[in-house]
Parts: structure tokens; C-alpha cells; sequence
């Protein structure tokens, strides 16, 4: 089992749209958690640290629940320029960083 | 953004020969990553190293070795490069998380290496 898993997708959603993506982790030791963001060809980015209380940044909220070893990410209103991979990351006990596959989106007008 | 640079950015290579990639950073973080990114693979941990020296291996080691001789630079070899080993490589530095802190890994352009 991969220690960090997500949504195959590929999501494709309209302009305007609410999407979620989900995100399970294996290690409950684990530490720290991440939403980076990949644009094609480029290098992974922070979108958003994950915390246990739950967080918003504008149209981004990212919820972590640790007893279910879980973590979400919704965008609200999607905008063309969100279309990308989202990646779940966790860094562990020992501070390796571990990434999950990844979930393309695609934000169609 | 963060001081990481990767190089080469872009290399070709012939099958059996050896391959080193650098990555060097000006934020004197502790934690150093080498990852590779495939299709359908995501990005995988190779080797990351947590001070001068000290390293250890990720999901993915086996072919690769790495040296950390100065904080600043973490050198990934490909002692022989194979036809597998085609993909783009990734360096990633982050401080550790401690007291609660979320503490992000930043990385750099990455290097896309072929071996033909």
C-alpha cells in the first residue's frame, strides 16, 4: 500500500464549480501535511499546510482529520487558471516528505 | 522563491555511463530531497538527506547515490545510467517540523534527464 493515495481523477469541471479532492495517508506518525499544486512541466508549489482545526485561503479549504487519517482539499468557484495536479504531501516523524500520486483537474469554460 | 538550483537543467546520456546532478541551495535548510517524476507515478522519494553526511534512502534508491560533503549541496549519481532511469528529477530543501510547526519543502526547477 502507497503510503500516500488520492482521487485518480482526472476531474474535469466547468467554470464556477465546487471540487473536492480527497487524500489517505498510512503512517500515523506522520506530522506535517501539505496541498502543493504542479502546473505541466513545472516544479511542485505550496498551495496550502493542513491543519487538524481546518483552514481557508479565499476559495481554498483544507481539512485534516488525524483519527481518520484523511485529509481534503475544495476549491469553491473554480477558475480556468486552477487547472493543474493537486498533490497531497506528508512529511513524517522523521521528516521525510512523501507525495501522493497527484489529481489532474481541468477547468473547462 | 527559495535559493535551489538544479543542474544541469537538461541532459542526454548514453546507457552505462556515469550521470551526477546537482542541486545547491542558499536557505541553509537541514533536509535535503531527491525525488523523480514519471507519468502515473507521481513524484518518488530517492534518497533525502537530514544534515552534512547523513542520508537515507527513499522508495526508489536502488541505482542511485548520493553525497551531502556541505550543507549546501546534494549531489545525486547515476553510477550506471540505464534506460529506466529517463525522467525528470526534482530537489526539494526544507527545515524540520518541530513544536506543531508546519514547515513546507521548496523545490527546484528540476533537471529532465534522457538516457538513450
Amino acid at each position: 500500500r502507497k503510503e500516500v493515495e488520492q482521487d485518480p481523477g482526472p476531474f474535469n469541471v466547468p467554470e464556477g464549480a465546487t471540487v473536492a479532492f480527497n487524500c489517505t495517508y498510512s503512517n500515523s506518525a506522520s506530522q506535517s501535511f501539505f496541498w502543493y499544486r504542479q502546473d505541466c512541466r513545472k516544479e511542485p508549489k505550496l498551495l496550502m499546510s493542513v491543519y487538524s482545526s481546518g483552514n481557508e485561503d479565499g476559495r481554498f479549504t483544507a481539512q485534516l482529520n488525524r483519527a481518520s487519517q484523511y485529509i481534503s482539499l475544495l476549491i469553491r468557484d473554480s477558475k480556468l487558471s486552477d487547472s493543474a495536479t493537486y498533490l497531497c504531501v506528508v512529511k513524517t516523524s522523521y521528516d521525510k516528505v512523501i507525495f501522493g500520486p497527484g489529481t489532474s483537474l481541468s477547468v473547462i469554460p | 522563491d527559495a535559493g535551489i538550483t538544479q543542474s544541469p537543467r537538461h541532459k542526454v546520456t548514453e546507457t552505462g555511463t556515469p550521470v551526477t546532478l546537482r542541486c545547491h541551495q542558499t536557505e541553509n535548510h537541514r533536509y535535503m530531497y531527491w525525488y523523480r517524476q514519471d507519468p502515473g507515478h507521481g513524484l518518488r522519494l530517492i534518497h533525502y538527506s537530514y544534515g552534512v553526511k547523513d542520508t537515507d534512502k527513499g522508495e526508489v534508491s536502488d541505482g542511485y547515490s548520493v553525497s551531502r560533503s556541505k550543507t549546501e549541496d546534494f549531489l545525486l549519481t547515476l553510477e550506471s545510467a540505464t534506460s529506466s532511469q529517463t525522467s525528470v528529477y526534482f530537489c526539494a530543501i526544507s527545515e524540520p517540523a518541530r513544536g506543531g510547526r508546519n514547515t513546507e519543502a521548496f523545490f527546484g526547477q528540476g533537471t529532465r534527464l534522457t538516457v538513450v
